[in-house]
């Protein structure tokens, strides 16, 4: 299986800050990866895919980078609604793990 | 509009079984690949299982394997989760979700609310 590692698995930031999220892959999925954010008590939301490809709808200040084993989410100009927990998973091959979860806090 | 709506989830003694439901609407089902990942507080986001839009091939996490069984009904637009011989370790919220392309690219762009499911005597 193929684990993923994210760090930091918290994170203070503030309104305005820019902020960086890395997660890494125990072996290389290519540029199969993808970014989700959650709010509690709410179901994931879709952000990005192949690594760097903004779902429709999602504010251009999230952008993702990377490939093979090393990938990055970045919030430029953090805005109150995107203090949430950020997952990274592949989707290289089955099983088609998750990172464990990084909390970006206030 | 994409709407995803889980149903069946309730507290269940070890040994048990039970089967989630999740109607699909806004989008044509047939077409994509299914998906139910759980979450638990310790283990975070789990990947249980999923199904091709022909539901020709399912796939499983081996935490689940020979337990759950995946299928979806294309005349009422709906996705099953057949839950038997639960564990405690089963507890979870499990949610349904969408691939967000035709084939099985497991890249889920539409997840539903989710159901609780508890296992304990």
């Amino acid at each position: 299986d193929i684990q993923m590692t994210q760090s930091p698995s918290s994170l203070s930031a503030s309104v305005g800050d820019r902020v960086t999220i890395t997660c890494r892959a125990s072996q290389s999925v290519s540029s199969y990866l993808n970014w989700y954010q959650q709010k509690p008590g709410k179901a994931p939301k879709f952000l990005i895919y192949a690594a760097s490809s903004l779902q429709s709808g999602v504010p251009s200040r999230f952008s993702g980078s990377g490939s093979g084993t090393e990938f990055s989410l970045t919030i430029t100009s953090l805005q109150p609604e995107d203090f949430a927990t950020y997952y990274c998973q592949q989707s290289y091959s089955n099983p088609y793990t998750f990172g464990q979860g990084t909390k970006l806090e206030i | 509009e994409v709407q995803l709506l889980e149903s069946g989830g309730s507290l269940i003694q070890p040994g048990g079984s039970l089967r989630l439901s999740c109607e699909a609407s806004g989008f044509t089902f047939r077409s994509y690949a299914m998906t139910w990942v759980r979450q638990t507080p310790g283990k975070g986001l789990e990947w249980v299982s999923t199904i091709s839009g022909s539901a020709t091939s399912t796939y499983y996490a081996d935490s689940v394997k020979g337990r759950f069984t995946i299928s979806r009904d294309k005349s009422k637009n709906t996705l099953y989760l057949q839950m038997n011989s639960l564990r405690a370790e089963d507890t979870a919220v499990y949610y349904c979700a969408k691939d967000r392309a035709s084939g099985l690219v497991a890249t889920f762009d539409y997840w539903g609310q989710g159901t609780l499911v508890t296992v304990s005597s």
